[in-house]
């Protein structure tokens, strides 16, 4: 157990709609850092936050947002979905704010649009 | 950006047996990680090593930055080593995956 939890583990959806994935981070990381792995695209770097703030951006769509709450805890939006969006999404969240550190991963939710 | 290919895809092994994963990278990066996801899906974070050799136990990671490569070694293969690894490459603040190498260690 890597101390860091996620929630849902499986979400089922239909096409157009949104969808809201969360993350807590291990006690005592700041960084938390989102991930998506599907067949097609393989694991994919989308964004990373560090106490509250955006620190780096990968290969996130504009249909989706993510944001780190005062209790370090974050949250992605996916909005508008498509069936390509259907993928497993880790989180993983670390001490330090580069994305260097070693990191921590959740166990995943595995997203399915219908 | 950067480009990032692992080799080999598959890697079929008895038990006991050493094997090398390698990792090329495009351009100049600021670190390269390696990662392994078991076949349950777990992802572990096995090393940060921009450059060097690290060991951790039967597992060790040599970087070459001048020449764009990093090899991961695994030593006497267990059963539980089976996964996918793969590699990372940071740069420019991106983070960029290779595809992959499945490891599969056969008792």
């Amino acid at each position: 157990d890597s101390g860091v939890t996620q929630t849902p583990k499986h979400l089922i959806t239909a096409t157009g709609q949104r969808v809201t994935l969360r993350c807590s981070p291990r006690s005592g990381d700041l960084s938390v850092y989102w991930y998506q792995q599907s067949l097609d695209q393989g694991l994919q770097f989308l964004i990373q936050y560090y106490n509250g703030e955006e620190r780096a951006k990968g290969n996130i769509l504009e249909r989706f947002s993510a944001q780190q709450f005062p209790d370090l805890h974050s949250e992605l939006n996916l909005s508008s979905l498509e069936l390509g969006d259907s993928a497993l999404y880790f989180c993983a969240s670390s001490v330090g704010g580069g994305l260097g550190n070693e990191q921590y991963f959740g166990p995943g939710t595995r997203l399915t649009v219908t | 950006g950067i480009q990032v290919e692992q080799s080999p895809p598959d890697l079929i092994l008895q038990e006991g047996a050493n094997s090398t994963l390698r990792c090329n990278f495009s351009d100049s990066v600021n670190n390269l990680q390696w990662f392994h996801q078991n076949p349950w899906g777990q992802l572990i974070n096995l090393f940060y090593i921009p450059s060097g050799t690290k060991q951790n136990g039967r597992l060790s990671a040599t970087t070459v930055a001048t020449e764009r490569y990093s090899l991961l070694y695994i030593s006497s293969s267990q059963t539980t080593d089976s996964g996918v690894y793969f590699c990372a490459a940071e740069g420019a603040q991106k983070l960029v995956f290779g595809q992959g190498t499945r490891l599969t260690i056969n008792p």
